[in-house]
């Protein structure tokens, strides 16, 4: 275990569902980062919050919406996805400082 | 802006012999630099980190790093590979000590032929 958790670890939803990813940390850390890893491309930095607010949205679809409802823990709630969502969404936590990121072991999702 | 560039998608080498994943960046300041590793299945993990003390860093596993600024590399190494070390491996550059500006690599997969 990192000191990331990330549940649930494999998640299988249709295109109309609605469903929620959880990220939990307790490293003392005060930012929070999601991030999408597909097959065969580079991890996309998705959402940024720091101190519980969000400072980065890299033009994420709305279908995405994220929530940070204090420093150690984020969600990422989902709806109306589209296939091409499959993908691994990993949670990251950090300390102002640089020190590098802690991810969570993420969250593997198929949208049928 | 920072960039990173990984100049191999893939890199194979027998197991018992060195390993070497090239990493270069882009900074227009004094960059910390990371490595990550990523197994199949997992999240990435930490390997070793250049944070401006030395040049020659030493990370888990029996990895290094060494920075040069003159080349801008930040190439990791291991005297001797192991079947474990299988994975996809991460450079990381970072321009300010936020934490909110970490550009990745595309990653280079290691694999380990017995």
């Amino acid at each position: 275990e990192t000191g990331v958790t990330q549940t649930p670890r494999h998640l299988v939803m249709g295109m109309t569902n609605k469903k929620s990813l959880k990220c939990e940390q307790h490293l003392g850390h005060n930012a929070m980062y999601w991030y999408k890893q597909s097959a065969k491309k580079p991890l996309e930095l998705m959402f940024v919050y720091s101190l519980e607010e969000r400072v980065e949205n890299n033009s994420v679809p709305s279908r995405f919406s994220p929530e940070c409802p204090n420093s150690s823990h984020l969600f990422l709630h989902l709806h109306t996805l589209q296939p091409e969502d499959s993908a691994l969404y990993l949670c990251a936590s950090s300390r102002t400082g640089g020190d590098g990121y802690t991810f969570g072991s993420g969250t593997r999702l198929t949208v049928v | 802006a920072q960039s990173v560039t990984q100049l191999d998608s893939h890199v194979s080498v027998s197991e018992g012999t060195p390993v070497l994943l090239r990493c270069n960046y882009s900074s227009s300041y004094s960059p910390s630099l990371f490595w990550y590793v990523q197994h199949p299945n997992k999240g990435l993990q930490l390997l070793l980190k250049y944070t401006s003390a030395a040049t020659l860093v030493k990370g888990i596993n029996g990895f290094e790093a060494e920075f040069k600024k003159s080349e801008t590399s930040f190439h990791l190494t291991k005297p001797s590979a192991h079947m474990s070390d299988a994975a996809e491996y991460f450079c990381v550059v970072s321009e300010r000590n936020y934490g909110q500006n970490f550009v990745f690599g595309p990653g280079t997969r290691l694999s380990v032929l017995p």
